[in-house]
């Protein structure tokens, strides 16, 4: 089955830095990535449509300018959370489908980020 | 944007079937129905998808009526494993519908 890896799985910061999120499609080609963000005993919430060579589509209230993607090759996509303050503590779960549809979504193992 | 509507929880004992329903009253002619299996801490994971009348797989069952405005998730015989939460999303090929998610369904096998 299709593979979908995220690095890191955990990260701690302090308040104020910036932390990266890797998101890999490891055995087929993605052209779009979506990034996700969950919250304890919540469900997902799209927070944007990362498009390859292309700008990221962010939805409704999500900050673009803290939320930085970039989607450089057809395998990666990167998100970025500037200035990290704890409320964006959270876990963060990218995803890519592997087929044209968007039915059917393969997800990461999701990054664990505790802003202190 | 057809929404879904599933019971927040669930208990059932090991070794019996658990049947999960979702309601989606407002499923476009395009519109297919995906599962998705969470465990904690971990990324959602692709369990069955249907369009209409019955799907099965190694892992689950697929049950859509044939007005389509209801489907049902049918786990057999559930171990502690399956305690997880299962996510029911509607959607076309094309569209961003199946990207997003529900309340869910946390099912809890009890031994």
């Amino acid at each position: 089955g299709a593979v979908v890896s995220q690095h890191p799985s955990w990260v701690i910061c302090k308040s104020g830095t910036s932390v990266k999120i890797e998101c890999r499609s490891l055995d087929f080609q993605a052209t779009t990535m979506f990034w996700y963000r969950q919250f304890p005993k919540q469900s997902l919430m799209l927070m944007a449509t990362s498009n390859e060579g292309s700008k990221a589509t962010y939805e409704q209230g999500v900050e673009k300018d803290k939320f930085l993607i970039n989607h450089a090759s057809l395998t990666l996509s990167t998100l970025t959370v500037t200035s990290a303050h704890p409320e964006d503590s959270s876990f963060y779960i990218c995803s890519a489908p592997r087929l044209a549809g968007y039915n059917e979504q393969f997800f990461g193992p999701g990054t664990r980020l505790t802003v202190l | 944007l057809a929404k879904t509507t599933q019971p927040i929880s669930m208990d059932s004992y090991e070794g019996q079937e658990v049947n999960i329903t979702c309601s989606h009253n407002n499923i476009a002619t395009n519109d297919y129905i995906t599962w998705y299996q969470q465990f904690p801490s971990q990324g959602p994971r692709f369990i069955i998808q249907g369009y209409k009348t019955k799907v099965t797989n190694e892992v689950a069952s697929l049950f859509i009526p044939a007005d389509r405005k209801s489907s049902t998730l049918s786990l057999p015989r559930v171990s502690l494993s399956d305690t997880a939460v299962y996510y029911c999303l509607v959607g076309d090929q094309t569209g961003a519908n199946n990207l997003f998610f529900g309340t869910g369904t946390r099912l809890t096998v009890i031994p």
